[in-house]
């Protein structure tokens, strides 16, 4: 099946520094990309939703200045965490998407990032 | 807005089968899915279900879908301890995010 691969794995930074995570789809071409984020003993919510060469759409209460969304190209799209600090920490999951039929409407997840913010 | 709800918890004896029942409120779902995650991994899409099957079967996994009750569970026959996990049921329409439940946290023992 596709592949999306999604580092880093696990990251542990300070508070205030900024943290980017990668999403490649590596053999189908993600038209649009997913982010989640998902707390601990909670389900995934969605934060945004990216289609390549527009701006991410963003949830209701999820600061887009504080989680940039690129998706510059059909294989790759980066969550930046901004400035993060101990309530970013979570574990982001990242899914690709390359259309509308009833074989491409499977999205793709990639094994996620957990951030720590110390 | 649209809702999926599933149990907490189930735990079942090796051998025996589990039954992981769903239910969801948008009757315009188009997909309906199962995901498993494993402690500290991403998810693994399990097996999916559109809208006007009722039920779909893959080796030891069965889904079956009730639209008027919108209803959707997966039966795992002859559980091993590895099928220990969270299992997230989760629907979408064509090409939109999906909306995921809390998870049933599934625990088999030997």
């Amino acid at each position: 099946g596709a592949v999306v691969s999604q580092h880093p794995s696990w990251v542990i930074c300070k508070s205030g520094t900024s943290v980017k995570i990668e999403c490649r789809s590596l053999d189908f071409q993600a038209t649009t990309m997913f982010w989640y984020r998902q707390f601990p003993k909670q389900s995934l919510m969605l934060m945004a939703t990216s289609n390549e060469g527009s701006k991410a759409t963003y949830e209701q209460g999820v600061e887009k200045d504080k989680f940039l969304i690129n998706h510059a190209s059909l294989t790759l799209s980066t969550l930046t965490v901004t400035s993060a600090h101990p309530e970013d920490s979570s574990f982001y999951i990242c899914s690709g998407g390359n259309g509308v039929s009833v074989a491409k409407n499977i999205q793709y997840f990639g094994a996620g990032t957990r951030l720590s913010v110390l | 807005g649209e809702d999926v709800e599933q149990s907490l918890f189930l735990s079942v004896r090796e051998g025996d089968s589990s039954v992981i029942n769903c239910t969801y409120t948008d009757s315009s779902s188009t997909y309906l899915y199962w995901y498993k995650q494993e402690p500290g991994a991403g998810l693994q899409l399990l097996t999916y279900i559109f809208s006007n099957m009722d039920m779909k079967q893959d080796q030891r996994l069965t889904v079956l879908l009730n639209k008027k009750d919108k209803h959707l569970s997966l039966r795992i026959a002859d559980t091993q301890t590895g099928d220990s996990a969270i299992y997230f049921c989760a629907e979408n329409q064509a090409g939109t995010a999906l909306i995921f439940g809390k998870g049933t946290t599934l625990s088999v023992s030997s």
